[in-house]
């Protein structure tokens, strides 16, 4: 399967603790997103990086926020201190800087956060 | 800022009826517009996209959206549904340059 996957695709927490989500992207993507989900929405844009720079981060993405995609492959989404308010869908995309889909995003399965 | 406003939360239809979902956007240049579906349990799948040429746009399992640039719309339909097509839809816009913006969507059920 050559999609973009996301691990894990649960993760329960408690109040406090730390989180971190994965997502390989399709291979030679260029561009990945980080978007959040939560219940009766659409996805919010969080961040999205450029190989491996970071361009843009939306003010949703507190402090206790970080990602990374250090080789410019795939990328890690870090929730520090989680709270109740963080459990949601967390999504990510990638999408080709050319080519006949350069304008698509394509959507990973999701990890969901649930923080008790 | 790009936004997106879908009208209809919560459709509901028999079999057999025709579908038209809302969808208008907020943005002042280019955009390239899409439908995703969401199926009870499962990841956003694409429908249909639109970024330029003919603006009726066919898309998968029946559907089509018409974008129509002096009303910022870009409307789903399609003439006959199935209680399979119970799910929630989402449209959504995007620049050439990065992110995508989502409306709140809208829940479809379809009753057999």
């Amino acid at each position: 399967d050559t999609g973009v996957s996301q691990d894990p695709r649960h993760k329960i927490t408690k109040r406090g603790q730390n989180v971190t989500f994965r997502c390989d992207p399709i291979s030679e993507h260029n561009r990945l997103y980080w978007y959040r989900q939560t219940l009766g929405q659409g996805p919010e844009f969080l961040t999205y990086f450029q190989n491996e720079a970071q361009l843009e981060k939306s003010r949703l993405l507190s402090d206790r926020f970080s990602a990374e995609r250090p080789k410019g492959s795939f990328s890690t989404l870090e929730i520090q201190r989680t709270e109740q308010g963080d459990s949601a869908m967390y999504l990510c995309a990638s999408r080709p800087l050319a080519g006949e889909s350069y304008n698509e995003q394509f959507f990973g399965p999701g990890t969901r956060l649930t923080v008790l | 800022a790009q936004s997106v406003s879908q009208h209809n939360h919560h459709v509901i239809l028999s079999e057999a009826a025709s579908l038209e979902l809302g969808c208008n956007y907020s943005y002042g240049g280019t955009v390239n517009l899409f439908w995703y579906v969401q199926y009870p349990g499962q990841h956003l799948q694409l429908l249909l996209k639109y970024f330029s040429g003919d603006p009726l746009v066919k898309g998968i399992k029946g559907f089509e959206a018409e974008f129509i640039k002096s009303k910022f719309s870009f409307n789903l339909r399609k003439p006959s549904v199935q209680w399979s097509d119970t799910a929630e839809y989402f449209c959504a816009v995007n620049t050439n340059a990065g992110k995508s913006t989502f409306g709140d969507g809208t829940t479809l059920t379809v009753k057999p």
